[in-house]
């Protein structure tokens, strides 16, 4: 199973949106609601943002928002705050009952 | 609040045993709303799903891993394992250990061990 591929980083200025996409098959992100993402802050346990594609978490920022789109799945952070500075990946369920996660992406706040 | 604790070897040598344990407080290991999961990611590379066990025992593993690996839960001692057999440097990683909501996302995770394979 192939990782599914995300953009090594992406940077934007204070209160700006940014988008992160998460290219995988229809094995996997085109074939079910299952992607999740997860933002990880160096030496921090990771932590779930999104699940079921949009679905937020109890006490997870509304900035954070998820959309799907044939293979590709979205991860938009809206009103980007210097604490959004962290690791992104995203992860999905596969036609082989695994999980499969992304390359992982920098989020840069300038 | 739930946490999840991995502890273990920091350096195994090529060809023997790989074993980390996760201990869980804040919550029991036979919830059975939940897998517990092994996670890992080698230096530089992405996250790796290594495999899950159900409190009754029930497991699945990763294709790749799984002539090698075992999972286990001891429900006494809230906890679950992971032994990953004739280990190589390829399995140099942080290994984290998660809470699988079954297809709603890794809730918690712990904090990540890494876990050095070298002679």
């Amino acid at each position: 199973q192939s990782a599914l591929t995300q953009p090594a980083s992406v940077s934007g200025s204070p209160g700006q949106s940014i988008t992160i996409s998460c290219t995988g098959t229809s094995s996997d992100v085109g074939g079910y609601k299952y992607v999740s993402w997860y933002q990880r802050h160096p030496g921090k346990a990771p932590k779930l943002i999104l699940y079921e594609v949009s679905n937020r978490p109890s006490g997870v920022s509304h900035r954070f928002s998820g959309s799907k789109s044939g293979n590709t799945a979205s991860l938009t952070i809206s009103g980007l705050q210097v604490e959004d500075e962290a690791d992104y990946f995203c992860c999905a369920y596969t036609s082989r009952s695994t999980y499969v996660f992304g390359t992982g992406t920098e989020v840069t706040v300038l | 609040q739930v946490q999840l604790q991995e502890s273990g070897p920091g350096l195994v040598k090529p060809s023997q045993t790989l074993s980390l344990t996760c201990a869980v407080s804040g919550g029991p290991v036979s919830n059975g709303d939940y897998y517990w999961t092994w996670i890992r990611q080698p230096p530089g590379k992405g996250l790796e799903w290594i495999g899950y066990i159900y409190y009754t025992g029930n497991t699945y593993y990763n294709p790749s891993l799984r002539s090698r690996l075992t999972i286990s839960v001891d429900t006494s001692k809230n906890q679950f394992s992971l032994s990953l057999r004739a280990v190589t440097a390829a399995d140099t990683a942080i290994y984290y250990c998660a809470r699988d909501r079954m297809n709603w996302g890794f809730d918690y995770w712990g904090q990540g061990s890494l876990v050095t394979v070298t002679s």
